[in-house]
């Protein structure tokens, strides 16, 4: 079976502060696709990345990182710099032999206070 | 290029009533997934469509139903609703759903049962 965790079910910093949203995962699948899906107040999840488990080469868009080490089956993202507009519920997600029927944490959510 | 499409954004209905969501893939894509958003259980997937035929199902009761249609839109129906059936549900869509796809989801239909 699969499992994502996000630990943090809420987090609040002051804009400017870096923060690091946490990922665990677990599955047996040896080929496996993480994602991390950004959920605003209107409801819809927007796609942030993805990230096959072949590749641990950790990605840098903007102010958003990601990074995957293997090894201890993680998943953290982390905001530079993090502004208001970052306020939202952040999801986790595992995704194995069919995308479509990917595995969700319980998300963690972001308050970005001015 | 057009999102996920869903209808309606709000509903509410009454305790016995059924339901039909509708949604609308990004053009050329062929799989569609439903997932309900409760505050309680998270995330969770309840079935994936392609090519017209249910090929995932979650762990939903037989009250919850889907279909495809040829131009791949899907709808989703729900019997006799019960009070917690109060949700957010999201529709998502991929290429062909396969391992290497990503998903993308709509804005969702909330969904209140009175």
């Amino acid at each position: 079976a699969q499992k994502v965790t996000q630990a943090q079910t809420e987090i609040s910093v002051v804009e400017k502060e870096d923060v690091t949203l946490d990922c665990v995962y677990e599955t047996r699948d040896t080929t496996y696709y993480l994602f991390w899906y950004k959920q605003p107040p209107s409801g819809e999840l927007v796609f942030l990345i993805r990230r096959n488990s072949f590749d641990e080469q950790n990605e840098i868009s903007g102010r958003y990182s990601w990074n995957f080490q293997k090894s201890t089956s993680s998943f953290n993202f982390t905001i530079t710099a993090s502004q208001v507009v970052d306020s939202a519920v952040y999801f986790c997600a595992l995704g194995s032999t069919n995308a479509g029927k990917s595995t969700f944490g319980d998300g963690t959510t972001l308050t970005v206070k001015p | 290029k057009a999102g996920v499409t869903q209808t309606p954004r709000y509903l509410i209905k009454t305790r016995g009533q059924q339901v039909t969501l509708s949604c609308s893939p990004i053009s050329g894509h062929r799989s569609v997934s439903w997932y309900q958003q409760t505050p309680g259980q998270g995330l969770q997937f309840l079935f994936e469509y392609f090519s017209e035929t249910q090929r995932n199902k979650g762990n939903f009761p037989g009250r919850f139903s889907g279909r495809q249609f040829s131009n791949s839109r899907s709808e989703m129906n729900v019997s006799t609703l019960e009070l917690g059936d109060s949700a957010l549900y999201l529709c998502a869509s991929s290429l062909d759903g396969g391992e290497r796809n990503t998903i993308y989801f709509g804005e969702g239909s909330w969904l209140t049962v009175v």
